[in-house]
């Protein structure tokens, strides 16, 4: 079974600082990959998706991601974190398998505060 | 109009009672999901449910079931509720092969806290 894995649990940075989370995913096969975001008492919002083509995706409030296959990896990164970026983020993939996608699954999340 | 709309937005229930959460989707989706978060934050699959098949993650009690009375609705049913059942509960959906307009809407969640 497919998984998905968040190096770090808890990323504290300073107003200005560059971001970077990691995100490397278990399947040999097609995938999608996701980054969803949750803010403090809120649902899940998606910050950008990956499906084929460009493997740098740019989303919204500045995000992007780069998916390096050789890798299995898809990080996610932001030039200039501000303190409105404090949130909990979720890298997530799912299976291809035809026109049939998976369900979708979640890597354990990265806390991120940013101190202003 | 909200995608995906759940019901209760939170939920304070006791031990052993039978509760259950309420999932609309408007979005023509043909694939509805539910999750659950725990006080960690980690988000789990519990079920997927579509028009051919419901899809259920073993490791769900089977005190929980997933109840579809048309495809725009997935219910979630809990019997006889536990401590460890407390968490925030999320309804998605999706619609199948349309990649790539493929993704999931979530709605906003229900904390259940059981005492």
């Amino acid at each position: 079974a497919q998984s998905v894995s968040q190096h770090n649990h808890h990323v504290i940075l300073s107003e200005a600082a560059s971001l970077e989370l990691g995100c490397n995913y278990s399947y040999g096969g097609t995938v999608n990959l996701f980054w969803y975001v949750q803010y403090p008492g809120q649902h899940l919002q998606l910050l950008l998706k990956y499906f084929s083509g460009d493997p740098l995706v740019k989303g919204i409030k500045g995000f992007e991601a780069e998916f390096i296959k050789s890798k299995f990896s898809f990080n996610l990164r932001k030039p200039s974190v501000q303190w409105s970026d404090t949130a909990e983020y979720f890298c997530a993939v799912n299976v291809v398998v035809g026109r049939s996608q998976g369900n979708l699954i979640f890597g354990k999340g990265t806390k991120l505060s940013v101190k202003p | 109009d909200t995608a995906v709309s759940q019901t209760p937005k939170y939920l304070v229930t006791q031990m052993g009672n039978d509760k259950s959460i309420k999932c609309e989707q408007n979005l023509g989706h043909d694939t509805m999901y539910w999750y659950k978060q725990d006080s960690k934050k980690f988000l789990k699959i519990m079920f997927s449910y579509n028009n051919k098949e419901l899809i259920i993650n073993e490791t769900v009690p089977n005190r929980f079931s997933p109840k579809s009375p048309d495809k725009a609705h997935l219910n979630l049913h809990i019997n006889s509720l536990e401590l460890g059942d407390s968490a925030v509960y999320f309804c998605a959906s999706s619609q199948q092969g349309s990649r790539p307009n493929y993704g999931y809407t979530f709605g906003s969640g229900t904390r259940l806290t059981v005492v």
